[in-house]
């Protein structure tokens, strides 16, 4: 099975300054059609989660171009280039490239 | 508009069944696979199991393989979760999404499921 590592566990950030959480599969997510099949996911206080990210840097209609996503192989990495209140919650990356798995969350808060 | 809702969810005793169900709407449901998800209280997300567009295929986790059977309606709209034999460790919310590519673009709000005696 595919492990996913997510760091760190907990972001405080500053508002209006950036903000970046790390991803690290034990294999490689390029599936055997060329694709990588890695997500990121944001689920805010008391809510279901929302996709942000597929295909490692493809935005999700309707979410703001301040989120990006970057990355290759075993090594990804979601950016958020000025927190806004809003953004406060737990993100995920999720990989479906063979089977699926969720990373632990980064739970990302206001200092 | 996209919307998934789940019914079904309530309290159980170790080792009964429950039966978990996502109506789906504003979309045409027979086109894409469909997962469960689920969160414990206070924890992460862990995807259970999906189903392909047309029901021929289904995988799950090791954790509920042999115990959930996941199943859908394309005439009714609608994905099922049966679960047998459960344990106390399946107690969470339990989502279902709709996967593009992998990825779950739209989710549920969640049925909560409690094991207890």
């Amino acid at each position: 099975d595919i492990v996913m590592i997510q760091t760190p566990l907990s972001s405080p950030v500053t508002l209006g300054q950036p903000a970046s959480i790390s991803c690290r599969s034990s294999q490689s997510l390029v599936h055997s059609d060329g694709n990588t099949y890695l997500s990121w996911l944001q689920q805010r206080p008391g809510q279901p989660p929302r996709l942000l990210i597929y295909k490692i840097s493809n935005r999700f209609s309707g979410v703001p171009d301040r989120f990006s996503g970057s990355g290759a192989g075993t090594d990804f990495t979601l950016k958020i280039s000025r927190v806004e209140a809003e953004d406060v919650g737990v993100y995920y990356c999720m990989q479906a490239t063979q089977s699926y798995t969720f990373g632990q969350g980064t739970k990302l808060e206001i200092k | 508009e996209v919307q998934l809702v789940e019914s079904g969810g309530g309290l159980v005793q170790p080792g009964g069944s429950l039966r978990l169900s996502c109506a789906a709407s504003g979309f045409t449901f027979s086109r894409y696979w469909m997962h469960w998800v689920r969160q414990a209280p206070g924890k992460g997300l862990v995807w259970v199991s999906r189903i392909n567009s047309d029901g021929s295929g289904t995988s799950y986790a090791d954790s509920v393989k042999g115990r959930f059977t996941i199943s859908r309606d394309n005439a009714k709209n609608t994905l099922y979760l049966q679960m047998n034999t459960l344990r106390a460790e399946d107690a969470a919310v339990y989502y279902c999404a709709r996967t593009t590519y992998g990825a779950p673009e739209y989710w549920g709000q969640g049925t909560l499921v409690t094991v207890s005696s």
